[in-house]
C-alpha cells in the first residue's frame, strides 16, 4: 500500500524559513514524480510545485506565488521529497500536502502538515 | 493560467438521489499528446483530498462505480448516481493539461 507522510510544519515568523519533508513508501519512489499542494484555512486547493523523477531530469516547476522563494528537492535514497520555504509570508499559512504523481494525476496524498506564518 | 470554474458551489442532496457537479475550463484541456488531463478529487471533512477520477472518466481503483465522469474540451461533469452519506464533502476538479501551474476549481460542497 502506498503511504505518504509529511512533516516539518511549524509556526514561523514572516521572513523566516522552514523545510518540509515527505516520505513515501509502497512505490518505486525513484520513478515517481511528486507534487506539493497547499490549502489555506477554510480555502480550496492550490498547487505549489512539482519535481520530476531523476530519469525524467529531476526538474522542478513552481506556481508563480512561490517561485524564487520555494525549492523542491528529492533524495531517492531516503524516498523523501523536500519543500524548502524561504522568505515566508503570512499568506503562505496553509496545510501543505505532498502527493505522488502518475501521468499528471495526483494519485496518493498524505495527511498534510500545517505551516503557520505569523509574527 | 487556466481558470477552472465549478458549479454549483454548494449542493444540497438527498440520500439515494443523483447529484452532478459541473466544471468548466477557460481554455481547451486537450493536450498536445491527445489526452485531456482533467481529474476529480474528493475531500471528506477533516481528511486530505483523494483522487476519484482521472483523464475525464477513469475511476481510480476502489472508487465506487456510482461515481462517473464525462465531458470534453472545456466542459466536464462529475455524477454520483445514488448519493450515500459517506459522499459528503468537497469535490474539486483539477487540470494538468496546461502547466505550470496545475489549477483547481473552487470546490463544490456536497451536503445532505
Amino acid at each position: 500500500e502506498v503511504q505518504v507522510v509529511e512533516s516539518g510544519g511549524d509556526l514561523e515568523k514572516p521572513g523566516g524559513s522552514l523545510r518540509l519533508s515527505c516520505v513515501v513508501s509502497g512505490v518505486t519512489f525513484s520513478n515517481t514524480w511528486m507534487s506539493w499542494v497547499r490549502q489555506a484555512p477554510g480555502k480550496g486547493l492550490e498547487w505549489v510545485g512539482r519535481i520530476k523523477s531523476k530519469r525524467d531530469g529531476e526538474t522542478a516547476d513552481y506556481a508563480a506565488p512561490v517561485k524564487g522563494r520555494f525549492t523542491i528537492t528529492r533524495d531517492d535514497s531516503y524516498n523523501t521529497v523536500y519543500l524548502q520555504m524561504n522568505s515566508l509570508k503570512t499568506e503562505d499559512t496553509a496545510v501543505y500536502y505532498c502527493a505522488t504523481e502518475y501521468y499528471y494525476d495526483l494519485r496518493r496524498w498524505g495527511q498534510g502538515t500545517l505551516v503557520t506564518v505569523s509574527s | 493560467d487556466i481558470v477552472m470554474t465549478q458549479t454549483p458551489l454548494s449542493s444540497p442532496v438527498t440520500l439515494g438521489q443523483p447529484a452532478s457537479i459541473s466544471c468548466r475550463s477557460s481554455q481547451s484541456l486537450v493536450r498536445s499528446d491527445g489526452n485531456t488531463y482533467l481529474s476529480w478529487l474528493q475531500q471528506r471533512p477533516g481528511q486530505p483530498p483523494r483522487l476519484l477520477i482521472y483523464k475525464i472518466s477513469n475511476r481510480v481503483s476502489g472508487v465506487p462505480d456510482r461515481f462517473s465522469g464525462s465531458g470534453a474540451g472545456t466542459d466536464f461533469t462529475l455524477r454520483i448516481n445514488r448519493v450515500e452519506a459517506e459522499d459528503v464533502g468537497v469535490y474539486y476538479c483539477m487540470q494538468a493539461s496546461q502547466f505550470p501551474p496545475y489549477t483547481f476549481g473552487q470546490g463544490t460542497r456536497l451536503e445532505i
